[in-house]
């Protein structure tokens, strides 16, 4: 399976602070996306990052791409409580027959305390 | 406003009965897809339609059937061969294909 993994599957912190998660993939890609849900909702897409990008960011968020190492990390800095979400990251492939799908870790579900 | 539209939010089944989730989107994309999500999981593939009249089975087509007549729907029929559909299902659309998913609000679907 090109399935990512978020890690950790849980992350409690204190407004202020940073927040990183990180997501390995296992196959190449031409591109990586961080998706965040709110509880009951639908995902909505943050920040793409391509397979030649090292670094990308928007706004509060940072993230990183290592092809390398096939993983990437989404930083978000000065969390607030209204960053509490699921966070799941997706890859597509770089394989003709499959392009167009993404594929979905199970996320990291990050809650931030007032 | 452009977007994508899930209905209904929520819809319940009785056993042994079809039930049809209802997708539309005015973002003129040409991809769609349909994911399951079960609680504590990541999103699991259905089916995805990149074009017009063609559409590929997920990972976990079984059980459902999809119709892909217009550019803007894509409805998603859970039949009765599907014997564990209780979970929440989301659409998205994207264009060209690989870019940033756009994604319904979602439909959550109960048996009784």
């Amino acid at each position: 399976s090109q399935q990512g993994e978020e890690d950790p599957q849980a992350l409690s912190i204190q407004e202020g602070e940073n927040a990183t998660m990180n997501c390995s993939y296992k196959t190449s890609i031409n591109n990586l996306q961080w998706y965040r849900q709110n509880s009951g909702r639908g995902l909505v897409h943050l920040i793409l990052i391509r397979s030649n990008e090292r670094e990308k960011h928007s706004g509060r968020l940072r993230v990183t791409l290592d092809t390398s190492k096939k993983s990437s990390s989404l930083l978000i800095t000065a969390s607030r409580a209204a960053d509490t979400a699921s966070y799941f990251c997706a890859t597509d492939s770089d394989r003709g027959s499959t392009l167009g799908r993404l594929y979905f870790g199970r996320g990291t579900q990050l809650t931030v305390w007032p | 406003d452009g977007g994508i539209t899930q209905s209904p939010k929520y819809l319940f089944r009785k056993e042994g009965q079809n039930v049809t989730l209802s997708c539309e989107q005015n973002l003129n994309h040409d991809a769609m897809y349909w994911y399951r999500q079960d609680p504590g999981q990541g999103l699991r593939l259905i089916y995805y339609s990149q074009i017009v009249n063609d559409f590929q089975k997920g990972d976990i087509a079984e059980g459902y059937s999809v119709s892909r007549e217009k550019k803007e729907s894509f409805p998603l029929t859970v039949t009765s061969a599907q014997k564990n559909p209780t979970a929440f299902y989301l659409c998205a659309s994207s264009t060209p294909p690989s870019y940033g998913y756009t994604f319904g609000s979602g439909t959550r679907l109960t048996v009784v």
